[in-house]
């Protein structure tokens, strides 16, 4: 599968700060997606892309689908110690795998009071 | 609604052992899919299904077998495990649109192969 490349890795921030994180890849995706996983649970889907150019909020996140249909950034604003988790963004291409989901290897939020 | 289920939560192998993890949902989705997921890896597809009856392979299918044999199942073996096989193993489930639809995921099944 294509590996998208997410960077940061990691990121430990504190309360009230505002995050981002991106995702990009050397080939084109028809869906962006943003999933959190928290501690020994599966991923949650956060926000889905459509159309290239998209921005879309939900509640303090807003994603944006990159114009080129290649990358793919999640900002988080006023971040909360609820926030702490993996983040994973995933790039799904078309129905030859099956709809499966290409991710990337996850940045890791830490949020201090 | 329960949506993605997996048993067992948690297991531990011999090299050499056989097990079949177990995925269920009641969403009445057509598609199926196993992923494992390793530290510093994210998440890596090892077969999927399409549909009752079909299964295909994934990134990274060697070691491991699938079976749908009922549409709200989607069964996960291996039959000789490896030390490589350590891993946490999700599966998640779609409905046949795919492509506007999002996947959900069970809770993960943490295996460890000593």
């Amino acid at each position: 599968g294509q590996q998208l490349n997410q960077s940061p890795q990691s990121m430990f921030i504190q309360e009230g700060e505002d995050v981002s994180m991106n995702c990009t890849s050397s080939s084109i995706f028809n869906t962006w997606l943003w999933y959190k996983q928290d501690p020994g649970e599966g991923p949650v889907l956060l926000i889905a892309l459509y159309k290239a150019g998209e921005l879309t909020s939900n509640g303090r996140l807003t994603a944006q689908f990159g114009i080129t249909r290649k990358d793919s950034f999640l900002n988080i604003s006023a971040s909360i110690p609820s926030d702490v988790g993996i983040y994973f963004c995933a790039g799904l291409k078309d129905s030859n795998s099956g709809y499966a989901l290409n991710f990337g290897k996850g940045t890791s939020l830490l949020v201090t009071p | 609604n329960a949506g993605v289920t997996q048993t067992p939560k948690f297991r531990v192998l011999k090299t050499g052992q056989s097990m079949t993890l177990l995925c269920a949902q009641d969403m009445n989705h057509e598609y199926m899919y196993w992923y494992r997921q390793d530290p510093g890896m994210g998440l890596r597809l090892i077969h999927y299904s399409v549909g009752e009856g079909t299964t295909a392979k994934g990134e990274v299918p060697d070691g491991y077998n699938v079976s749908r044999l009922k549409k709200q199942n989607f069964l996960l073996g291996l039959e000789s495990a490896a030390p490589s096989q350590t891993s946490v193993y999700f599966c998640a489930s779609s409905s046949l649109a795919g492509f506007e639809e999002t996947q959900y995921f069970g809770p993960g099944t943490r295996l460890l192969v000593l």
